[in-house]
């Protein structure tokens, strides 16, 4: 069965540092998104993107983040100066254009030190 | 403010028993409902998803929804030990395109045996 991936699972950086953060989406899916959970906190949505270029985005998705289609597999999530706030699990999902269910990939575990 | 409202729990059932895990949202253009199950320190894994008023059964899983007093449920029939985790309801305001799931904190169930 299809699924989303993401790499890599756990990324430990050092605050003001940049990361990267990695996903495939299915193959056959149109549209992405990114999430974050912090821990003991709800799932919260951070972008979505569709036809390369940025759908809608929340009141976190600030200047320091952005977001990629490098290639017809990848879908990238950048921050550019990671702050101690930034540590979360960052989820990556998409869905099809019918049906709209949304999968989830197994997430990064954000760390900043 | 768009909420979508869960009791956190922890909800305990015996094995066998029927769990009922409820929902509720505040936008009333809300469009998509679904049910995710979260086990510790994994990614929302889709349950169930409903769009229109009334139930949908799935196995061991029915949710229902109620558009009129904003209300969606989740019930797991014969519970089982391996159903013991946290359910995320989630709602989207539009039935295709990139649409954003908000999601609620969670409830956290118990099956004991």
């Amino acid at each position: 069965e299809p699924e989303v991936t993401q790499t890599p699972s756990h990324q430990v950086t050092q605050m003001g540092q940049e990361v990267i953060l990695r996903c495939v989406p299915i193959s056959n899916h149109l549209y992405f998104y990114w999430y974050r959970q912090i821990l003991g906190q709800k799932v919260e949505f951070l972008v979505s993107f569709y036809n390369n270029e940025i759908s809608e985005k929340s009141e976190i998705f600030d200047d320091q983040f952005s977001v990629e289609r490098p290639d017809g597999s990848n879908f990238t999530l950048k921050i550019r100066s990671t702050k101690l706030e930034d540590s979360a699990m960052y989820f990556c999902a998409s869905n099809s254009d019918s049906p709209y269910e949304q999968y989830f990939g197994p997430g990064t575990r954000l760390t900043v030190t | 403010q768009k909420e979508v409202e869960q009791n956190s729990g922890p909800l305990s059932v015996p094995e066998g028993a029927i769990a009922s895990l409820n929902c509720t949202y505040s936008d009333r253009v809300s469009q998509s409902f679904f049910w995710y199950r979260q086990y510790s320190g994994k990614s929302p894994e889709l349950i169930m998803s409903i769009y229109s008023n009334g139930d949908k059964e799935d196995g061991r899983f029915t949710a229902q929804l109620n558009k009129a007093s904003q209300y969606v449920s989740l019930l797991i029939r014969d519970s089982q030990p391996s159903d013991s985790a946290t359910y995320l309801c989630a709602v989207t305001q539009n039935t295709g395109t990139a649409s954003k799931l908000t999601f609620g904190t969670g409830t956290r169930l118990q099956v004991t045996l």
